[in-house]
């Protein structure tokens, strides 16, 4: 079965201050999705960004940023810039190709310091 | 405006009432799914559904039921609610073309306390 392993339960940055939130993750597929998902207070979940397994090129969304490492099975999201708004609990989740469930990490709660 | 609606935001119940969570979306997406949010436990999948009158088990189905009598919508159905269904629930709906996928998205999510 897949797993998917945040190891920092919480995380805080300097507004303007860049952080790297960690994910690994366990799988045999070739083929696969790995997301990072935001929830701030509100909780509603926001897609920030998306990586198709494939693709050698690392995704990037404006300030937010992967480094991709199939080998090594790791998937961590930079946060440039970092702004108040920032603040919330982020997930990293994996989908392979070819199913349907999204399988989810614990979660990192990252704080915004002004 | 495109979105996935559920109903409701918050409830609360008492330990073996029959209660349906209402998820609809308006976006024609095949899949839909039910997840439930715990602390320190991430989201877990309850149930998904991959097109009308096709659903199947998720990682935390026991307890639950779902039916997809129609593409939009998905309600989950707790028939004998107990206090540890006592959790933040979220329906999801996503769009696969071409292989791609373009990620889940969610409803804003239901507080549910049975007591």
């Amino acid at each position: 079965a897949q797993t998917v392993t945040q190891s920092q339960p919480e995380m805080s940055v300097q507004e303007a201050e860049t952080v790297t939130l960690s994910c690994t993750y366990d799988t045999s597929e070739s083929d696969y999705y790995l997301f990072w998902y935001k929830q701030p207070p509100s909780r509603q979940m926001i897609l920030v960004i998306r990586q198709e397994a494939y693709k050698q090129q690392n995704a990037t969304e404006n300030r937010f940023s992967v480094n991709f490492q199939k080998a090594a099975k790791s998937f961590s999201l930079k946060i440039s810039d970092s702004q108040l708004g920032d603040a919330a609990m982020y997930f990293c989740a994996y989908r392979k190709t070819s199913g349907s469930r999204l399988t989810f990490g614990e979660g990192t709660q990252l704080t915004v310091n002004p | 405006e495109a979105q996935v609606t559920q109903n409701p935001r918050y409830l609360i119940t008492v330990t073996g009432k029959k209660l349906t969570v209402t998820c609809s979306q308006n976006m024609n997406h095949e899949y839909m799914s039910w997840y439930r949010q715990d602390p320190g436990l991430g989201l877990r999948q309850i149930y998904y559904s991959m097109n009308v009158e096709v659903t199947d088990k998720g990682d935390v189905p026991e307890g639950y039921k779902v039916s997809r009598k129609e593409k939009r919508n998905f309600p989950l159905i707790l028939e004998s609610p107990s206090p540890n269904q006592t959790s933040l629930y979220f329906c999801a709906s996503s769009l696969r073309e071409g292989g791609a996928d373009y990620g889940y998205t969610f409803g804003s999510g239901t507080r549910l306390t049975v007591v």
